[in-house]
C-alpha cells in the first residue's frame, strides 16, 4: 500500500494571504495524484488531478505541481470558502489518501 | 453530472452485515466508471473500500476483501455494499462515487450516510 502522508497537519491563514499544503507518497506515483476539498457535513470536492490539473469549475487560485513523491497544493489568495480540509490521493496503484490537512482563519 | 444517492440502515450490530444500495441518476450504470464506496470514521480521514465496473468486474481494498462484496443491478442502475462481521471500528460515513475508468479520477460523490455499529 502506498503511504500518503500531508503536512501541516494544520495550516493557519489569514484571508488573502497564500497557503502551501504538501504531500508526499511513499513510493512513486507518477502525476497520478488528485486533490479533494471538503467542508464539513460534505463529500469531498475534486479540485485537481494529474496532479496539476484544475477539475472543471475550479478556481485559478487553486494550483497544484509535483511529481514521482513530492506534490504541493497552493491556494494563491485565501477566500472565506476555503477554510476546509483538503486531501490529496493517489491512483498509482490501489487508491489511498493522505491524512488530511486542515485549513483554519488565523 | 450524475446523482448518486445512498440508502440503507443508519444502525447495525457488531458482527452483523452493513448493507448499502447507491442510486444512480442522470447516466447509466453501464457506463465507462468504476462505481466506488469510499468510507470516513467520524473525524478521521478517509478509506477506499472497493469498487465494481458494470461488467460485474471487482477490486478491493486488501485490508477489508474478506469482509466486502460490492455488486451491480443493472436493472435497477444501481450498485449495494455489503461489508459482514462488522464492529465498532467500521463505523463512518460511506460514500458511494463514481470514478471514471479511463482518468480514474473520481468526478461524483453521493452524500454519504452515517453507519453506527453499535448495539
Amino acid at each position: 500500500e502506498i503511504v500518503m502522508t500531508q503536512s501541516p497537519v494544520t495550516l493557519s491563514v489569514s484571508p488573502g494571504e497564500r497557503a502551501t499544503l504538501s504531500c508526499r507518497a511513499s513510493q512513486s506515483v507518477s502525476s497520478n495524484l488528485a486533490w479533494y476539498q471538503q467542508k464539513p457535513g460534505q463529500a469531498p470536492r475534486l479540485l485537481i488531478y494529474g496532479a496539476s490539473t484544475r477539475a472543471t469549475g475550479i478556481p485559478a487560485r487553486f494550483s497544484g505541481s509535483g511529481s514521482g513523491t513530492e506534490f504541493t497544493l497552493t491556494i494563491s489568495s485565501l477566500q472565506s470558502e476555503d477554510f476546509a480540509v483538503y486531501y490529496c490521493q493517489q491512483y498509482n496503484n490501489w487508491p489511498t489518501f493522505g491524512q488530511g490537512t486542515k485549513v483554519e482563519i488565523k | 453530472q450524475v446523482q448518486l444517492q445512498e440508502s440503507g440502515p443508519g444502525l447495525v450490530k457488531p458482527s452483523g452485515t452493513l448493507s448499502l444500495t447507491c442510486a444512480v441518476s442522470g447516466g447509466s450504470i453501464s457506463s465507462s466508471n468504476w462505481w466506488s464506496w469510499i468510507r470516513q470514521p467520524p473525524g478521521k480521514g478517509l478509506e477506499w473500500i472497493g469498487e465494481i465496473y458494470h461488467s460485474g468486474s471487482t477490486n478491493y481494498n486488501p485490508s477489508l476483501k474478506s469482509r466486502v462484496t460490492i455488486s451491480v443491478d443493472k436493472s435497477k442502475n444501481q450498485f449495494s455494499l455489503n461489508l459482514s462481521s462488522v464492529t465498532a471500528a467500521d463505523t463512518a460515513v460511506y460514500y458511494c462515487a463514481r470514478k471514471v475508468r479511463i482518468t480514474m479520477i473520481v468526478v461524483d460523490w453521493g452524500q454519504g450516510t452515517l453507519v453506527t455499529v453499535s448495539s
